[in-house]
């Protein structure tokens, strides 16, 4: 069965940083690309950032480019996303989601991790 | 940046009946066009890709057509377990855009 946990979510102060993880089981994480995507509370979904499955292609949103890392373990099954510079506009849940190979679609989600940027 | 808008932003549809919700992208995606369903407190589930292959266990009586810029996503005789949100996504381009979302809820 396919998984996807994220953690590292929590509360931060603007300005701050946070570290999200997402630990996958079940299928051959090293053969697929991988998104970040959140969610602001009460809002639509918005695109994060964009990981091949070797980690050589790389692409983020306008809103996060420069203050956001993301970055991928295939040997631990893991990917990260390092965010810094945090603002009250980053708050939000963040689901990491395997995209189908063919057609580059997220087919599995987890159940995300909520982000709280806040004084 | 590839703005999609959904129409319209809520739908009141009696159980039984059919819903056609529509998206509409600022330029041309070609057929690169997904719809993803959300529950409350879940997480988004992948309805349909390539505007109209659905994707593994989804169920028949929903649909997905259009191409270019024009898309809809009928789904007819409406289940209980359908009342949620529907978005769309192209995957045509980056940055990834999503649709701001269309409620479906019961009349």
């Amino acid at each position: 069965e396919v998984q996807l946990v994220e953690s590292g979510g929590g509360l931060v102060q603007p300005g701050g940083s946070l570290r999200l993880s997402c630990a996958a089981s079940g299928f051959s994480f090293m053969s697929y690309s991988m998104n970040w995507v959140r969610q602001a509370p009460g809002k639509g979904l918005e695109w994060v950032s964009y990981i091949s499955s070797s980690g050589d292609t790389i692409y983020y949103a306008d809103s996060v480019k420069g203050r956001f890392t993301i970055s991928r373990d295939n040997a631990k099954n893991s990917l990260s996303l390092q965010m810094n510079s945090l603002t009250d506009e980053d708050t939000a849940m963040y689901y990491c989601a395997r995209l189908v190979n063919t057609t580059l679609t997220s087919d599995y989600w987890g159940q995300g991790t909520l982000v709280t940027v806040s004084s | 940046e590839i703005v999609m808008t959904q129409s319209p932003a809520t739908l009141s549809v009696s159980p039984g009946e059919r819903a056609t919700l529509s998206c509409r992208a600022s330029q041309s995606v070609g057929s690169n066009l997904a719809w993803y369903q959300q529950k409350p407190g879940q997480a988004p589930r992948l309805l349909i890709s390539g505007a109209s292959t659905r994707a593994t266990g989804i169920p028949t009586r929903f649909t997905g057509s259009g191409s270019g810029t024009e898309f809809t996503l009928t789904i007819s005789s409406l289940q209980s377990e359908d009342f949620a949100v529907y978005y769309c996504h192209q995957y045509h381009k980056w940055p990834r855009t999503f649709g701001q979302g269309t409620k479906l809820e019961i009349k």
